[in-house]
């Protein structure tokens, strides 16, 4: 399986800063990288498809770059309503899920 | 409105099978492909395995190949998947969800808790 690992595990940020979250994978995959937000007890939402592809409905403060082995979620201008988990997976074989990055309130 | 509605929360003993299913409605699931994810309790999100619903064929988690079975009603619209020889590490928050997105799943159902316990 390709494993995905993210850093860092958690991060802390005000409201209104600008935060990054990377994730790099341990075979090339191309731009076959999704990220997720997930809130407790709530399903997962998808953010990013396709490494910089903005989901439908997803404010334009998100956005993704990166190809091949590592990539980056952005988030600026930090909103009351970020403050989550962020997942990174990659759809180039089967499906892999990172870690996880929590994005706490400083 | 595209949605997917997961079935009730199960009790399960250590040893048995549980079977979740997934029913969508606003979209026909046999132009999507579908991810089945867990997530433990305070744990990450947990890939149990995927399929391409058009032409069935499937990939499983290596963690879960041995005792997982996807399945498909298209004339009700509705996926579901078994796992069998539950143990306690099993007792996690399941989740179906659909890739009309390319590589990504954008429609997620509303999670299945199953708990496994003697």
């Amino acid at each position: 399986d390709i494993l995905v690992t993210q850093s860092p595990s958690s991060l802390s940020a005000s409201v209104g800063d600008t935060v990054t979250i990377t994730c790099r994978s341990t075979q090339r995959i191309n731009s076959y990288l999704n990220w997720y937000q997930h809130n407790p007890g709530r399903a997962p939402k998808l953010l990013i498809y396709l490494a910089s592809h903005l989901a439908s409905g997803v404010p334009s403060r998100f956005s993704g770059s990166g190809s091949e082995t590592d990539f980056t979620l952005t988030i600026s201008s930090l909103q009351p309503e970020d403050f989550a988990t962020y997942y990174c997976q990659q759809s180039y074989s089967g499906r892999t899920f990172g870690q996880g990055t929590t994005v706490e309130i400083k | 409105q595209m949605q997917l509605e997961q079935s009730g929360p199960e009790v399960k003993k250590p040893g048995t099978s549980v079977k979740v299913s997934c029913k969508a409605s606003g979209f026909t699931l046999i132009s999507s492909s579908i991810q089945w994810v867990r997530q433990p309790r305070g744990q990450r999100l947990e890939w149990i395995g995927w399929s391409i619903l058009a032409s069935g064929e499937t990939k499983f988690a290596q963690n879960f190949q041995e005792r997982v079975t996807f399945s498909r009603d298209m004339s009700t619209n509705t996926v579901s998947m078994e796992l069998s020889s539950l143990g306690s590490g099993d007792t996690a928050l399941y989740y179906c969800a659909a890739e009309t997105t390319p590589h990504a799943a954008n429609i997620w159902g509303q999670g299945t808790m199953v708990t496994v316990a003697s």
